[in-house]
């Protein structure tokens, strides 16, 4: 059963600041892994799509990679603003048609 | 172009009512698939298509009902609403399930009393 893990739960940091939000997965048998963004009481946004033949994708001061046989990914966001606080989630697309969650990261950027 | 819409926004139940979530995509896209998210657990899948007339079973499927006679609709159906089934629910849907990005619709926020 695939199980996906975001670290940390929660993180506040100062504007400016460079950040990596991180996502591990168990079982690497995936068609793409997905980041979004939720604001509270919204729905979801994506941010990047990385197909599971990919090692990144970049959006402006976003990127996101992806090491499918260690079953990790990490999204960095470059030059933090307070308008980035929010709660990121990472998403699998399971070769069985099932795309599972992570618990997300509450993000805070501090003015 | 309205994407994903779900209806209602806001709905309150009593224990033991039946009510349809309504999900509709103008996309045309082949993958559907129905969210709940309660504090602290993250989005877990409930039902999802691959195509019209096709649908499956997700992480928690229990006590919701699904049909897709149609590639545009994804209704979702609680038989006997319980406390239990009171969170967010959110559908997605996606042109393909093999590496497409996934759209969401705003969501309904249902409590069940």
């Amino acid at each position: 059963k695939q199980e996906v893990t975001q670290i940390p739960a929660a993180l506040s940091v100062p504007e400016g600041e460079n950040l990596v939000l991180n996502c591990s997965f168990t079982d690497s048998a995936i068609y793409n892994l997905q980041w979004f963004r939720q604001d509270p009481g919204k729905g979801l946004t994506s941010l990047l799509l990385i197909q599971s033949s990919q090692r990144e994708q970049t959006s402006g001061r976003l990127n996101a990679s992806l090491d499918k046989s260690s079953g990790r990914s990490t999204l960095y966001i470059a030059a933090s603003q307070p308008g980035d606080s929010a709660t990121y989630l990472c998403a699998v697309m399971n070769r069985d048609d099932k795309i599972i969650f992570g618990k997300g990261t509450r993000l805070h950027i501090l003015p | 172009n309205a994407g994903v819409t779900q209806t209602p926004k806001f709905q309150v139940l009593k224990t033991g009512q039946s009510m349809t979530l309504q999900c509709a995509q103008d996309m045309n896209h082949e993958y559907m698939s129905w969210y709940r998210q309660d504090p602290g657990m993250g989005l877990r899948l409930i039902h999802y298509s691959v195509g019209a007339g096709i649908t499956d079973q997700g992480e928690v499927p229990n006590g919701y009902n699904v049909s897709r006679s149609t590639t545009e609709d994804f209704p979702l159906r609680l038989l006997s609403a319980a406390p239990s089934q009171t969170s967010v629910y959110f559908c997605a849907s996606s042109p393909d399930r093999f590496g497409t990005e996934a759209f969401f619709g705003q969501g309904t926020r249902l409590t069940v009393v």
